[in-house]
């Protein structure tokens, strides 16, 4: 079956603006998750959504980013007012359920870039 | 808290050799551990991942990897290198919270 897909694939902006970020996710898969990967470092938690409850918003960095989720289907990650230091690649992963062993499944990223 | 180490940045191995990529975790407790290879330009791919029982996990592609308690650790190990093994691998461990806490990675680069 299709993965989990995002655009768009390459996104540049200007210091300031604003910019959308869209996540489709797995069909059938309840949580969505949104992560965020520096150039040569790991990935960072940004936010996470299960089903119809509450997102966990603890790992967005300031109130410019938000996000949000239609549903158990696509969700759009927002940033508004971008600033240099958040050029990076913003990746969207998808799990079945919330267990912890449930694997989340990633799709192939927003590679952000702010002039 | 939970966190992850991969105390390689960069890993050399000839084509054919054994390799193995280094992860360490810090967990409060059971930890649920997994394995991500990222390709150029391409999301991370879902290897494998230790959740409970045999401590010598199989994956995709040969790879598999062995839980160790005692040393609180979870390498990546494949028996023979592939030149397409090449790549950056995460570790990455969960424990309370849904989302997962992800290593530094460390780049694989096999030799013909």
């Amino acid at each position: 079956g299709a993965g989990v897909s995002q655009s768009p694939s390459n996104k540049v902006t200007e210091k300031g603006k604003d910019v959308e970020l869209r996540c489709d996710p797995i069909s059938g898969h309840t949580a969505l998750y949104w992560y965020r990967q520096r150039l040569g470092q790991g990935l960072e938690f940004l936010i996470y959504f299960q089903g119809n409850s509450a997102p966990d918003k603890s790992g967005l960095p300031s109130d410019r980013f938000s996000a949000e989720r239609t549903g158990e289907s696509v969700s759009t990650l927002t940033i508004q007012r971008t600033q240099q230091e958040d050029s990076a690649v913003y990746l969207c992963a998808s799990s079945y359920g919330i267990t912890r062993t449930d694997t989340q499944y990633f799709g192939p990223g927003t590679r952000l870039t702010v002039l | 808290a939970q966190s992850v180490a991969q105390p390689e940045d960069q890993v050399n191995v000839a084509e054919g050799n054994p390799l193995t990529v280094k992860c360490t975790y810090s967990v409060s407790g059971n930890p649920y551990l997994f394995w991500y290879v990222q390709y150029p330009n391409r999301g991370l791919q879902f290897l494998l991942k230790y959740i409970t029982g045999d401590n010598l996990v199989k994956g995709s592609y040969g790879f598999e990897a062995e839980f160790n308690k005692s040393q609180t650790s979870f390498h990546l190990k494949k028996p023979s290198a592939l030149v397409s093994d090449s790549a950056l691998y995460f570790c990455a461990v969960r424990e309370g919270a849904n989302n997962l806490f992800f290593g530094t990675g460390t780049r694989l680069t096999v030799i013909p």
